[in-house]
């Protein structure tokens, strides 16, 4: 039931655009997105609810798709703050939740 | 004033021995959990607590054991430590549920033994 994220690695010049993908292979009930720094604790990004919405805040927006369980991660303009660990975490019912293996974003001057 | 905190920090013990860790939220939220997360990153639920009751409760050893004395606070006891423990445990709160909310996480324990 662990999502599958993709790719597990991206590199990218400060000023570029990265989109991080989450699917599952079961129907969801949620879908959140951490950050993660290195050394540091997952912070929580946003959290996306059963009904195909989009969220964002500032450059970093997120869309899920219910009938394909899949979700995507957008970072636009991309600023070397933005680099650590981008994990995924999809939610099946009330209580079943799993973090995906996560996606190692490097943001380069 | 830190919303979720855990201590110690670090800790480096000995094959065999039993240790604690505690965790303290202060953010009202109703569920707490303990996650591990291990050389690859990977973030596995190993328990959680709806105001003090155990809801999840994963394919952990029962060397591993929870307990809330009360819905701010979760503690996570180990005996007889093994190599494979050596993980970052964190614990994290929400609001409600394990999937509606987002997660708090604490400042994790990295554990090392030796």
């Amino acid at each position: 039931q662990q999502p599958v994220q993709s790719p597990q690695a991206v590199i990218l010049r400060e000023g570029e655009d990265a989109v991080i993908n989450c699917s599952s292979s079961k129907a969801l009930y949620s879908v959140h997105w951490y950050r993660q720094k290195h050394g540091e604790a997952p912070v929580f990004l946003m959290i996306l609810l059963k009904g195909g919405e989009q969220k964002g805040h500032d450059k970093i927006s997120a869309s899920f798709n219910e009938k394909k369980q899949q979700s995507s991660l957008y970072l636009t303009a991309s600023q070397l703050s933005y680099s650590g660990t981008y994990f995924c975490g999809t939610g099946y019912n009330f209580n079943k939740f799993y973090f995906g293996s996560g996606t190692k974003l490097n943001v380069k001057p | 004033d830190t919303a979720v905190s855990q201590t110690p920090k670090y800790l480096v013990t000995q094959m065999g021995n039993d240790k604690s860790i505690k965790c303290e939220q202060n953010l009202g939220h109703d569920t707490m959990y303990w996650y591990k997360q291990d050389s690859k990153k990977f973030l596995k639920i190993m328990f959680s607590y709806n105001n003090k009751e155990l809801i999840i409760n994963e394919t952990v050893p029962n060397r591993f054991s929870p307990k809330s004395p009360d819905k701010a606070h979760l503690n996570l006891h180990i005996n007889s430590l093994e190599l494979g423990d050596s993980a970052v445990y964190f614990c994290a709160s929400s609001q409600a549920g394990t999937a509606n909310y987002g997660y708090t996480f604490g400042s994790g324990t990295r554990l090392t033994v030796v």
